[in-house]
C-alpha cells in the first residue's frame, strides 16, 4: 500500500521569504502523480501543483515549485515570496496512474500548517 | 456557481441517528469520491465510484454506505451515527487519468458533529 508522510506538522515563514514543505512517499508503482493541495481556513481544498512521475522536470506554478526526487521518493514544495494569503494547511497527495492497483485513488499525507508572519 | 456542491455544510446529530450527506457536480465527471478529514490524519477515502454502476469501498468504509443516483450525484449515509464519525467530509470528482492526470476537484466540505 502506498503511504505519504509529511514530517512537519507546522511551519512558519516571514512574508516575502521562501519556505519549503517536505513530503515523502512510499510506492512500488513506477508511474504515478503527486500533488500539493492547499486548505485555507475556509476549508476548501485547492490544487496548488501537480507532478507526473515520468517527467524529470520539476513542476512550477508562479511562486510555487516542487523538488521531485524520484529515487528518494521525495516531493517537496517551495513557496517563494510568501504572502499572507499562503497561510493554510498544505497536503501532499499521491495517485497511481492507469494500470496501478490503486488506480484513481488519492492517498494524502497528514498535512502541514503554514503560518505567514507579516 | 460552484462545480462541486455539498449539502449540508454543517450538521449536528445524535448518536444512533441516520443521516445523509449529499454531493452534486456540474463538471460532467464520471468519477466521484467521499473522504473524511480528521486532525493529524489528513484525508482518508471512504467510498469511490468510477461510474453510476461502479461503486467501491475505500480505506475506511465501515459504518458508511453510498448511493450514486446519477452521474452528477453521489450521497454518503451514516446508518447509525457514532461520535467517532465526527469529522469534516469531502466529496470530490475527477476524470480518468489519461484525460486529466488524476486531478481531483473537491467540494466545500461538510462539518459533521455526532453527539
Amino acid at each position: 500500500a502506498q503511504t505519504v508522510t509529511q514530517s512537519q506538522p507546522e511551519m512558519s515563514v516571514q512574508e516575502a521569504e521562501t519556505v519549503t514543505l517536505s513530503c515523502t512517499y512510499d510506492t512500488s508503482e513506477s508511474d504515478y502523480y503527486l500533488f500539493w493541495y492547499k486548505q485555507p481556513p475556509s476549508r476548501q481544498m485547492i490544487l496548488v501543483i501537480r507532478q507526473e512521475a515520468y517527467k524529470q522536470q520539476n513542476a512550477t506554478e508562479n511562486r510555487f515549485s516542487v523538488n521531485f526526487q524520484k529515487a528518494a521518493k521525495s516531493f517537496s514544495l517551495k513557496i517563494s515570496d510568501s504572502q499572507l494569503g499562503d497561510a493554510a494547511m498544505y497536503f501532499c497527495a499521491y495517485a497511481p496512474s492507469a494500470g496501478g492497483t490503486s488506480y484513481g485513488k488519492l492517498t494524502f499525507g497528514q498535512g502541514t500548517i503554514l503560518t505567514v508572519h507579516p | 456557481d460552484a462545480d462541486v456542491t455539498q449539502t449540508p455544510r454543517n450538521r449536528i446529530t445524535k448518536t444512533g441517528k441516520r443521516i445523509m450527506l449529499e454531493c452534486s457536480q456540474t463538471k460532467g465527471h464520471d468519477r466521484m469520491y467521499w473522504y473524511r478529514q480528521d486532525p493529524g490524519l489528513g484525508l482518508r477515502l471512504i467510498y469511490y465510484s468510477f461510474d453510476v454502476k461502479d461503486i467501491n469501498k475505500g480505506e475506511i468504509s465501515d459504518g458508511y454506505s453510498v448511493s450514486r443516483q446519477a452521474q452528477a450525484k453521489f450521497s454518503l449515509s451514516l446508518e447509525s451515527a457514532i461520535p467517532n464519525q465526527t469529522a469534516l467530509y469531502f466529496c470530490a470528482t475527477s476524470e480518468p487519468g489519461f484525460k486529466a492526470h488524476e486531478t481531483q476537484y473537491f467540494g466545500p466540505g461538510t462539518r459533521l458533529l455526532v453527539l
